[in-house]
């Protein structure tokens, strides 16, 4: 089946640096959603990318889809001890059915 | 309104035995998926639901597991004879439709484990 690779899998920052997490498809997605997972918790959406070359933002979270649709990307300016969490994209494929298939996620630690 | 919920937070049981996980999800939502995560890993789908009936249920691993929607809100999904391998967290999402480009929003999980 589909799959979406997600690299790094693990990632320690010091506070008040920047992190990126990629994903990629060898396929062309229909679209790619980023979820936030903290520790215990459940995976909380953040954003969905539609569009070729989207770029979006919130605050200090910057998503892009490429031109291609085929990968994504997710930075994190000044990272805080908030951020700590893992990291999931998740993709969906054109006539593949509506289900999210993920990637393994990028689990984020913050050295205060 | 309230967001999704799952019911029980936790459930310990031994091999072989019969158990049962519960999906409520947001009010008006047409569309209830069903995920399983073991530790480490992302979410993997498992089976959903447009209404009352089951729209893909590719991700089923076996036919120990059955998940019914039968009102088309809330949803049960079914593991017989357990194994120590279906210990994981189950998720459960709903969306407004089920449409590809639909924000898909996660419950808290049940979090199954078989001794």
């Amino acid at each position: 089946g589909q799959q979406v690779m997600q690299i790094p899998q693990y990632q320690h920052v010091q506070e008040g640096e920047d992190f990126t997490t990629y994903c990629n498809s060898s396929t062309t997605l229909s679209n790619i959603q980023w979820y936030k997972q903290r520790p215990g918790g459940h995976p909380v959406f953040l954003i969905q990318l539609v569009k070729s070359g989207e770029v979006k933002k919130q605050k200090r979270l910057t998503f892009q889809f490429g031109e291609a649709k085929k990968n994504s990307s997710l930075h994190i300016t000044a990272t805080q001890t908030t951020d700590v969490g893992t990291y999931f994209c998740a993709g969906r494929w054109n006539n593949a059915g509506n289900m999210l298939t993920f990637g393994g996620g990028t689990r984020l630690m913050v050295k205060p | 309104g309230a967001g999704v919920s799952q019911t029980p937070s936790n459930k310990v049981t031994e091999k072989g035995k019969y158990v049962e996980l519960r999906c409520d999800p947001i009010s008006g939502h047409t569309a209830l998926y069903w995920y399983r995560q073991s530790l480490g890993q992302g979410p993997e789908f498992l089976i959903y639901f447009q209404g009352t009936g089951a729209a893909d249920d590719s991700g089923l691993p076996n036919d120990r597991f059955f998940a019914v929607r039968p009102e088309g809100s809330v949803s049960t999904l079914k593991i017989q004879r357990t194994e120590r391998g279906d210990s994981a967290v189950y998720l459960c999402a709903s969306s407004l439709y089920a449409a590809s480009s639909e924000t898909q929003y996660f419950g808290p999980g049940t979090r199954l484990l078989v001794l």
